[in-house]
């Protein structure tokens, strides 16, 4: 089963409109990292948080998480053309190096 | 500055062939991982390994063998291919600490018949 599921699975926005998407899990965790993947190409890392961490920022990016919930947000402010891509949530079994990828959501910003 | 490559890029298989693909990651990371990627699903793990000499079954093993005789290559083996393995295969690396933050390759898409 998946540890990660992000939601929505689809996402079409206008540029400069912010995109948020989610992602739940399902054990403990050290931390989780969100990873962007082009059209036909490999998955790059944008950003990871800590679990003791509850939120963080990088550019225009913004995480929360919340291990209560066990849920993950990955916030994109003023989206641009260029942010469209499939972004994936990637976890791993405290402990392990089991990485488990949620089934990402596909965004669309349409200039 | 190449990262993580892999080979080849492309390959089309005959039902029960077998071949290897080859990563390759000049960073000196000691973690190396296999995933499957299909249509409209996120990656899922296949083996990894925390070392040299050292390997590990992920969330889907079965019909795959990989080795890691060396730090810098990963290969991953398909033995006796199946149209199920269809797919499109990524290598990634991390180094210990850090969070394990993973560097990919570009993929291998594989093509059974």
């Amino acid at each position: 089963s998946q540890q990660g599921e992000e939601d929505p699975q689809a996402l079409s926005i206008q540029e400069g409109e912010n995109a948020t998407m989610n992602c739940s899990y399902k054990t403990s965790i050290n931390n989780l990292q969100w990873y962007r993947q082009n059209s036909g190409r490999g998955l790059v890392h944008l950003i990871l948080i800590r679990s003791n961490e509850r939120e963080k920022h990088s550019g225009r990016l913004r995480v929360t998480l919340d291990t209560s919930k066990k849920s993950s947000s990955l916030l994109i402010t003023a989206s641009r053309a260029a942010d469209t891509a499939s972004y994936f949530c990637a976890t791993a079994p405290s402990g392990t190096y089991k990485y488990i990828f949620g089934t990402g959501t596909r965004l669309k910003v349409l200039a | 500055n190449a990262g993580v490559t892999q080979t080849p890029k492309f390959r089309v298989l005959k039902t029960g062939q077998s071949m290897t693909l080859l990563c390759a990651q000049d960073m000196n990371h000691e973690y190396m991982y296999w995933y499957r990627q299909d249509p409209g699903m996120g990656l899922r793990l296949i083996h990894y390994s925390v070392g040299e000499g050292t390997t590990a079954k992920g969330e889907v093993p079965d019909g795959y063998n990989v080795s890691r005789l060396k730090k810098q290559n990963f290969l991953l083996g398909l033995e006796s291919a199946a149209p199920s393995q269809t797919s499109v295969y990524f290598c990634a690396s991390s180094y210990q600490g850090g969070g394990n933050i993973q560097y990919f390759g570009a993929g291998t898409r594989l093509s059974v018949l």
